[in-house]
């Protein structure tokens, strides 16, 4: 079975503080992405990265960078966190992208920013 | 990405019932697929639909993606709580452009 996992289930940082999300994937793929979830707004993309050390902006990257130095895994970062990143911060990978290539979530972070 | 519309954003159904959820985008779309999201959990691919016209099932769940491929649906026969949750349909170019979900609830 494919496993993502997240650093942490649940996360308080209080604003301006640097915070790093974790996510690591056990199937050797070569894709992965970080989203946020917000009610009524789906999910989102923020970045996805598609080899080591390569990203890519998503729908929503303002405020956050990525570093992906390791194949199988992928951080995320908020260099100031602000309130208005409250929210769950969900990790994906994939095998492959485009058509056919499904993506796996880990569980998610539900960070709190105050 | 591509911009998809889910509709509705909130479906309450009676248990035994069914219902169906819809997806809309402008453009042509290459492929779909849709998610499920238990409460609590996070989301889990469910199918794929790439051709025009494909129709899909799998148990109580029929999944159709349109002759212009610009919309599909989700339809669930018989519901059951087993059916709660969150439904995403997600265009896919080569990454995936999520809508904002069907929240289904059932009563007992």
């Amino acid at each position: 079975d494919v496993k993502v996992t997240q650093s942490s289930r649940y996360l308080v940082k209080r604003t301006g503080e640097k915070v790093f999300l974790e996510c690591v994937q056990d199937m050797d793929h070569e894709n992965m992405f970080w989203y946020r979830q917000d009610p009524g707004l789906g999910l989102r993309l923020i970045y996805f990265s598609y080899d080591v050390k390569m990203k890519e902006k998503g729908d929503i990257p303002e405020g956050y960078s990525v570093s992906r130095e390791k194949k199988e895994r992928f951080s995320l970062i908020l260099e100031s966190a602000s309130t208005n990143q409250t929210s769950m911060y969900l990790c994906a990978s994939s095998a492959l992208l485009g058509a056919g290539y499904e993506q796996y979530f880990g569980p998610g972070t539900r960070l709190t920013v105050t | 990405g591509q911009q998809v519309m889910q509709i509705p954003q909130y479906q309450p159904v009676q248990e035994g019932e069914d219902f169906t959820t819809y997806c809309n985008s402008s453009t042509t779309l290459s492929n779909i697929q849709w998610y499920k999201q238990r409460p609590g959990g996070h989301p889990v691919f469910l199918i794929q639909l790439v051709k025009s016209g494909e129709v899909k099932k799998q148990k109580r769940l029929t999944f159709q993606f349109g002759e212009a491929k610009k919309n599909s649906s989700l339809h669930i026969t018989a519901t059951q709580t087993t059916d709660v949750g969150t439904y995403f349909c997600a265009a896919n170019d080569y990454k995936l452009s999520f809508g904002a979900g069907t929240t289904v609830t059932v009563r007992a």
